[in-house]
């Protein structure tokens, strides 16, 4: 059984760029979740997907959007890439309704530097 | 306003007993999570609490008190591997759209 796995690991944009980062889930787990942490903060919830649609976002601007495909992996997309996007974004995988008792499996991150 | 407050760092010898106390105002509640994440790495879950009580899994255990909107994580036998920030995290749904704490950081001496 493999864990969640983030691509890529670290990455550097300009401001106003786009940026693309990739989430596979655990295997058989089909609600995504995707979350900003800034340093020496705690996780923030971004949104999240079940079964290839937006289940729930939290207080962020539309400029983040996501995807989930048929194999329940995952995209984030952030447009027009501002300084304060600077953090580590982590997704967590789980299966519905079973994952509180259990916990959510999260990947490692993806390390965003804007410059 | 929604909100975790937890202390922001704790100082424990090894084989001391560490407690993290966390309080919790939120719009949901449906039970209080605990993860641990060393620099630069993943979040792994601790322990959960969907009920009034307490949660014992090995060395770490976890307690929850509804009424009080208020929970803490046990840490007994500190190792030096403990040192990690922990975070308090409100499940405000059976969906997972976890409400975190800002952390603390606890720092394990020799």
């Amino acid at each position: 059984e493999t864990g969640v796995t983030q691509s890529p690991t670290h990455l550097i944009k300009t401001r106003g760029q786009q940026v693309t980062l990739r989430c596979s889930s655990q295997s058989g787990h089909n609600t995504v979740s995707w979350y900003q942490q800034a340093l020496g903060q705690g996780p923030q919830f971004i949104f999240q997907y079940y079964r290839e649609e937006e289940n729930g976002r939290g207080n962020f601007p539309p400029r983040f959007s996501g995807l989930q495909f048929p194999n329940y992996s995952s995209e984030l997309n952030v447009n027009a890439l501002e300084l304060d996007d600077s953090a580590l974004y982590l997704c967590a995988s789980s299966l519905p309704l079973t994952g509180a008792d259990y916990g959510y499996t999260f990947g490692s991150g993806t390390r965003l530097t804007v410059v | 306003g929604q909100s975790l407050e937890q202390p922001s760092e704790v100082t424990a010898v090894e084989g001391a007993i560490v407690q993290i106390n966390c309080t919790y105002q939120t719009s949901g509640f449906y039970g209080l999570s605990w993860y641990q994440q060393h620099d630069g790495g993943a979040p792994t879950f601790l322990s959960y609490n969907g009920l009034d009580g307490l949660e014992e899994t090995g060395r770490f255990s976890s307690f929850l008190s509804r009424s009080d909107s208020y929970g803490y994580l046990l840490l007994q036998e500190l190792q030096m591997k403990d040192s990690a920030s922990y975070f308090c995290a409100v499940n405000p749904d059976s969906w997972g759209k976890l409400q975190f704490g800002a952390g603390t950081q606890v720092v394990v001496t020799p």
